[in-house]
């Protein structure tokens, strides 16, 4: 157990709705990192926040954004959701910039 | 832009070891880490190597870095069936601290 929680464990949305997915990061920890991981492949990095920040931005669109609360927290959302964003959606917390990364069980989102 | 690779399918039996392979392309790269990931679950951390080191040992887990050909290795000795799973290598740039992984190396454990 890492102590990384992630909400919900699994959705089912339709095409062109909304999605908000939670992270909550391991105590002491300030870095909140999210990746993409689509079936059969390795994690994709999405973006990542530092105390609050947005610190650096994957191959993504602009229609996948994020935040970071003053408890470190983090929320990840997707807009006008398309069938390629099905995939498990993975949060990992570190301590600060250039740690080592540890990550939650991931929220599976399937979208129809 | 930075790239990772690894082999797709291990099959060993049971008490034999396992070395599980990656390169990348990254010279920059500071650390290198070995994740597991058991069906339907998250990424576990196993180990991980600074770029400065060559060997580092673990339990029944040895990592070797050639720095000089970007390869990596993951030596599980003893394998058990529980060691059945997918192994990801994954280098972190110098750069912003994020990780870049490779596809991935099932690992299937017989008895």
């Amino acid at each position: 157990e890492t102590g990384v929680t992630q909400s919900p464990t699994h959705l089912i949305k339709t095409r062109g709705q909304q999605v908000t997915l939670r992270c909550s990061s391991q105590s002491g920890h300030n870095t909140v990192s999210w990746y993409q991981q689509a079936l059969g492949q390795g994690p994709q990095f999405i973006f990542q926040y530092y105390r609050e920040e947005e610190n650096g931005r994957g191959n993504f669109p602009p229609r996948f954004s994020g935040l970071q609360f003053p408890n470190y927290s983090s929320e990840l959302n997707v807009n006008a959701l398309e069938l390629d964003d099905s995939a498990l959606y993975l949060c990992a917390s570190s301590r600060g910039l250039q740690e080592t990364q540890y990550f939650g069980p991931g929220t599976r989102l399937l979208v129809l | 832009g930075e790239d990772v690779e690894q082999s797709l399918f291990l099959s060993v039996r049971e008490g034999d070891s396992s070395v599980i392979n990656c390169t990348y392309t990254d010279s920059s790269s500071t650390y290198l880490y070995w994740y597991k990931q058991e069906p339907g679950a998250g990424l576990q951390l196993l180990t991980y190597i600074f770029s400065n080191m060559d060997m580092k040992q673990d339990q029944r887990l040895t990592v070797l870095l050639n720095k000089k050909d970007k390869h990596l290795s993951l030596r599980i000795a003893d394998t058990q069936t529980g060691d059945s799973a997918i192994y990801f290598c994954a280098e972190q740039g110098s750069g912003y601290s994020t990780l870049t992984f490779g596809k991935g190396t099932m690992l299937l454990v017989s008895p």
